[in-house]
């Protein structure tokens, strides 16, 4: 079946450092990738969604300059949490639609961030 | 807008009972409804979904979940449950570019 992998499982940073999470489809190619963020109560927000080759969509609330979102190819986005503080402390997801393929989305097995 | 509701953040059953998940929608137009699965430790994964056709749809695992237009309702069944079923569950609706999940629901099944 279809893998997606994240990298890395769990991080932890100073306040004010910046974070790099790579979302990779593994054995199949992904126009569309998602990002999720899990709240403590387990809740799940979709972030944006990350078209391959051009511009991310933010939802509402996300602040695009925060959360860097950058799709180079079609098996490969990534979320960089520029200067982050401990309220970015998280779970976050990825996941990732197969080009051409049915509708349901492979998730990775998520990135936790403390930061400090 | 689209939304998913589940009102239960905990469902707890004894092994061999049914299970029953509930989940319940407001969509405009024709519903796209999933179920996901996240154990303990672990990412997201897909257990089923309706799309179109039999409002039975059966999944992953001895899971299945119906479909019912008029309660506005995906809720996920299984008759007989398993202590390794303990997870949390999750119900999701389809927006344009992804899902919109609920809140979650944690199943525990005792022994």
């Amino acid at each position: 079946g279809a893998v997606v992998s994240q990298h890395p499982s769990w991080v932890i940073c100073k306040s004010g450092t910046s974070v790099k999470i790579e979302c990779r489809s593994l054995d199949f190619q992904a126009t569309t990738m998602f990002w999720y963020r899990q709240f403590p109560k387990q809740s799940l927000m979709l972030m944006a969604t990350s078209n391959e080759g051009s511009k991310a969509t933010y939802e509402q609330g996300v602040e695009k300059d925060k959360f860097l979102i950058n799709h180079a190819s079609l098996t490969l986005s990534t979320l960089t949490v520029t200067s982050a503080h401990p309220e970015d402390s998280s779970f976050y997801i990825c996941s990732a639609r197969e080009a051409g393929g049915t509708d349901t989305q492979y998730f990775g097995p998520g990135t936790r961030l403390t930061v400090l | 807008a689209q939304s998913v509701a589940q009102p239960e953040d905990q469902v707890n059953v004894a092994e061999g009972n049914p299970l029953t998940v509930k989940c319940t929608y407001s969509v405009s137009g024709n519903p796209y409804l999933f179920w996901y699965v996240q154990y303990p430790n672990r990412g997201l994964q897909f257990l089923l979904k309706y799309i179109t056709g039999d409002n039975l749809v059966k999944g992953s695992y001895g899971f299945e979940a119906e479909f019912n237009k008029s309660q506005t309702s995906f809720h996920l069944k299984k008759p007989s449950a398993l202590v390794s079923d303990s997870a949390l569950y999750f119900c999701a609706v389809r927006d344009i570019f992804g899902d919109i999940f609920g809140t979650g629901t944690r199943l525990q099944v005792f022994p």
